[in-house]
């Protein structure tokens, strides 16, 4: 069974820092793309960053660009998002979310989500 | 930036009706890389389709797909109590490499 939990979530100031993390299991992790989409209370959801199986290829959406950066170990079958610099706009629930890419795009798996706050 | 509009922004059927939700990009796609999917209160997303008309692993045929072009349409065909929920669609492109529609709730009438 496939699965994804997401921890590290928290309250933090404006300017501050947070590293989210994301354990796989139930599936080879190191042949997967993976993302982390978001979804700020009472609103629709947002692609965030997306990371090539080996590690070689990262993207992010224009709003984090030079704030977060996404990375992974495959030999931990974990994903992480290190998020400087954080606005109050980034609050969110943070989900970490299986790619899958064989016929199509799409992501097939997500974890439960985690909850970021930045707030004073 | 491709901009995915979906509609109407809230729909209310009865259980056994039938639900035709619209996502529609502001300029022709790829049908191989729209997909929908479902988002209950507290839980997250569930892909239902993908390729715009592939079902995922698990979801019950009264749930269809079609489109091509910069029109798609996710159809229920009879509504059951457990569909009632937020409905999205998604794109993927170059930049932002994704990018999702405003959402579909779709409540009891």
């Amino acid at each position: 069974e496939v699965q994804l939990v997401e921890s590290g979530g928290g309250l933090v100031q404006p300017g501050g820092s947070l590293r989210l993390s994301c354990a796989a299991s139930g599936f080879s992790f190191s042949t997967y793309y993976m993302s982390w989409v978001r979804q700020a209370p009472g609103k629709g959801l947002e692609w965030v960053a997306n990371i090539k199986p080996d590690g070689s290829e990262k993207f992010y959406v224009d709003s984090v660009k030079g704030r977060f950066t996404i990375s992974r170990d495959n030999a931990k079958n974990s994903l992480y998002l290190q998020m400087n610099s954080l606005r109050a706009e980034d609050t969110a629930v943070y989900y970490c979310a299986r790619v899958n890419v064989w016929g199509s795009y799409r992501f097939d798996y997500w974890g439960q989500g985690i909850l970021v706050t930045v707030s004073s | 930036e491709i901009v995915l509009t979906q509609s109407p922004g809230t729909l209310s059927l009865s259980p056994g009706e039938r639900a035709t939700l619209s996502c529609r990009a502001s300029q022709s796609v790829s049908s191989s890389y729209l997909a929908w999917y479902q988002q209950k209160p507290g839980q997250a997303p569930r892909l239902l389709m993908y390729g715009a008309s592939s079902r995922a692993t698990g979801i019950p045929d009264r749930f269809s797909g079609s489109g091509s072009g910069t029109d798609f349409t996710l159809t229920i065909r009879r509504l059951e109590p457990e569909d009632f929920a937020v409905y999205y669609c998604q794109l993927y492109g170059s930049s932002p490499m994704y990018t999702f529609g405003q959402g579909t709730k779709l409540e009891i009438k």
